[in-house]
């Protein structure tokens, strides 16, 4: 069964600083990859999604992943963090070929000091 | 363009009790599935509706039942709640053929 790791539960940021969260999947083949963001008492909103070709792939709010197969991680990045971004990130993997179901990590809580 | 809506957005409920939750998906979306987030943790899969049939299922007791209507809305029931059944859950919402499921703002259950 896939599974996901998002070792850092709480990461702490000054705005304006860059970003890296880190995600790891275990899973035999590529399966699709996802970045979610959950806002206090809020759903998931996408952040970005990987399926192939280009392992760098844009999203929105400026965030960025890379795909590493070799690492199996697909971490996220932002070059400068703004207050707005601090919310819990989900990192999620679903297995090709038509299974529905997404597998997601523990979450990373983002704090930005200004 | 609205997207996935859920309702009601907060419940409180006794144990042993039963509980409807409610999902519209978004527009032009024909398939929608359930999930349970327990405090601090990501969202579990519970089970995922098509053509009004429960397709797949995560690891959730039979407890935990659905169904989905000819407009493709949908309800999450569940039945004998026990305190652990506290969490937000949501529906997300997709159309066959495409990856990407788009997410409600999810229902917060609270069960004493």
């Amino acid at each position: 069964a896939q599974s996901v790791t998002q070792p850092d539960i709480h990461i702490t940021v000054s705005e304006g600083a860059s970003l890296e969260l880190r995600c790891n999947y275990s899973y035999g083949a590529t399966p699709y990859l996802f970045w979610y963001v959950q806002s206090p008492g809020q759903g998931l909103q996408l952040l970005l999604k990987y399926f192939s070709g280009d392992t760098l792939v844009q999203g929105i709010k400026g965030f960025e992943a890379e795909f590493k197969r070799s690492q199996s991680s697909f971490n996220l990045r932002k070059p400068s963090v703004h207050w707005s971004d601090a919310a819990e990130y989900f990192c999620a993997v679903r297995k090709t070929g038509g299974n529905e179901k997404l597998t997601f990590g523990t979450g990373t809580r983002l704090t930005i000091i200004p | 363009d609205a997207g996935v809506t859920q309702s009601p957005t907060h419940l409180i409920k006794t144990r042993g009790q039963q509980v409807t939750l409610r999902c519209s998906p978004k527009s032009g979306h024909d398939t929608v599935s359930w999930y349970q987030q327990a405090l601090g943790q990501g969202p579990q899969f519970i089970f995922q509706y098509y053509e009004e049939e429960e397709r797949q299922r995560g690891n959730f007791p039979d407890r935990f039942s659905g169904h989905q209507f000819p407009n493709y809305s949908s309800e999450l029931n569940v039945n004998a709640l026990l305190l652990g059944d506290s969490a937000l859950y949501l529906c997300a919402s997709r159309s066959r053929g495409q990856e990407t499921q788009y997410f409600g703002p999810g229902t917060r259950l609270l069960v004493l």
